[in-house]
């Protein structure tokens, strides 16, 4: 059974950072783009980010752009997100991505809440 | 990075038909063949029920059907079902290797 659990999430302060994990299973980690996508609370889907099967590429949505780091270790078959200058405007439910069928058909986890507040 | 364009809300009776459009531009939509739908009940991550643009997941009902025409895709829902109601995502890939979704839409069974 394929598998993604998102971890990681929490309330953090603006200008605060905070790591996102992905641990997947059920599938070959290491033969699939992975994406982290979000929704902000009562709004819509949001892509934030994606990576390459060997890293080696890498794509953020410009509102993370210098901010937001995505990354992967395929012998843990984990993905992360780090997160740093968090703003309100990031407070969102994460949820980690991976292809399923085609190139644009996608499964998803069932996400981690981010709160960004002071 | 402008979303792509879905009306908010689409209403129709239990047997009706009832299509949602998203509309983006020549650089995503209009591009590729890279389009597709989501499904998301409340609570819920979102669950696939097309992709590049036509293609119907197995396991999904084949109520569901997707084409494109110029810079518009389109969703199309057959003999609506209250199990339906939910909101729907379109998603498409964008050049330099971004993808975008559309703002969402609620679909209502009367």
């Amino acid at each position: 059974e394929v598998q993604l659990v998102e971890s990681g999430g929490n309330l953090v302060q603006p200008g605060g950072s905070l790591r996102l994990s992905c641990e997947a299973s059920g599938f070959d980690f290491s033969k699939y783009w992975m994406t982290w996508a979000r929704q902000a609370p009562g709004k819509g889907l949001e892509w934030v980010a994606n990576i390459r099967q060997d890293g080696s590429e890498k794509a953020y949505v410009d509102s993370v752009k210098g901010r937001f780091t995505i990354s992967r270790d395929n012998v843990r078959k984990s993905l992360y997100l780090q997160m740093n200058s968090l703003r309100v405007e990031d407070t969102a439910v994460y949820y980690c991505v991976r292809a399923l069928v085609g190139t644009s058909g996608w499964a998803w986890g069932q996400g981690t809440l981010v709160t960004v507040s002071s | 990075q402008s979303a792509l364009t879905q009306p908010r809300s689409v209403s129709g009776s239990p047997g009706q038909s009832v299509t949602i459009s998203c509309t983006g531009t020549n650089n995503d939509v209009g591009a590729y063949s890279y389009v597709s739908w989501y499904q998301q009940r409340p609570g819920k991550a979102p669950e696939l029920v097309i992709y590049d643009v036509t293609e119907r997941p197995s396991g999904v009902t084949d109520r569901f059907s997707g084409s494109k025409s110029g810079n518009t895709a389109s969703l199309t829902i057959s003999g609506l079902q209250d199990e339906d109601e939910a909101d729907y995502y379109c998603c498409s890939f964008r050049f330099a290797g971004t993808w975008v979704f559309g703002g969402g839409t609620k679909v209502t069974v009367l």
